[in-house]
């Protein structure tokens, strides 16, 4: 099945400060999402990317579906961007299921 | 729009007893469900894909006697965790793809923390 590699696992972050947080993934995809999971456990829809570059407030994602990556950028991180973010796709070939990146722990320190 | 809610968000069980969780898309419909389990510190994992009347399909490892899927309208899907025992203790989250969207972007409920006792 297709693999799903995040990096870094963890990071750490003054306040204020940019990050790039990365995906890679092993084949073709239908879809692309990248989630922010809570201290609570919700899973917050950040994107929906399958390709291209979208853009909401201080967060950014690009996806190059070619060469089979995409890019979470947060820019003047705030303490409340401290969770772990995932990355998901779902791979071409019929199947729906989402399969998921182990994450990326980030810790925005104040 | 695109919300999905569980109940309960958590809770407490003695061994052997059966806990149910529900799943529900609140402003779409969803043919299909997925059913995820995470434990602490760890990606999530799926268990089943949940059909809208029909039976579930569920992943290799994942036990169908032990973990009841009932998907009986296009707004809800239930797991039944059957006997549970300490080592089904765990965070429970169901998600949903609308039906009627060309999209493959799934929904995530908020998730059912599970201690059995």
């Amino acid at each position: 099945g297709i693999q799903v590699e995040q990096s870094p696992p963890d990071l750490i972050l003054q306040e204020g400060a940019n990050s790039t947080l990365r995906c890679n993934f092993s084949d073709s995809v239908n879809n692309l999402q990248w989630f922010h999971q809570n201290p609570w456990g919700q899973l917050i829809n950040l994107f929906y990317i399958p390709s291209g570059t979208k853009q909401n407030g201080r967060l950014s994602a690009t996806t190059v579906a070619t060469e089979r990556y995409s890019l979470l950028y947060i820019s003047s991180s705030q303490t409340t961007d401290s969770g772990v973010y995932f990355c998901a796709v779902i791979a071409q070939g019929g199947s729906e299921k989402l399969v998921f990146g182990k994450g990326t722990k980030l810790t925005v320190n104040p | 729009g695109a919300v999905v809610s569980q109940h309960p968000s958590w809770v407490i069980c003695k061994s052997g007893t059966s806990v149910k969780i529900e799943c529900r898309s609140l402003d779409f419909q969803a043919t299909t469900m997925f059913w995820y389990r995470q434990f602490p510190k760890q990606s999530l994992m799926l268990m089943a894909t949940s059909n809208e009347g029909s039976k579930a399909t569920y992943e290799q490892g994942v036990e169908k006697d032990k973990f009841l899927i009932n998907h009986a309208s296009l707004t809800l899907s239930t797991l039944t965790v059957t006997s549970a025992h300490p080592e089904d203790s765990s965070f429970y989250i169901c998600s949903a793809s609308d039906s009627g969207s060309s999209s493959y972007e799934q929904y995530f409920g908020p998730g059912t923390r599970l201690t059995v006792t």
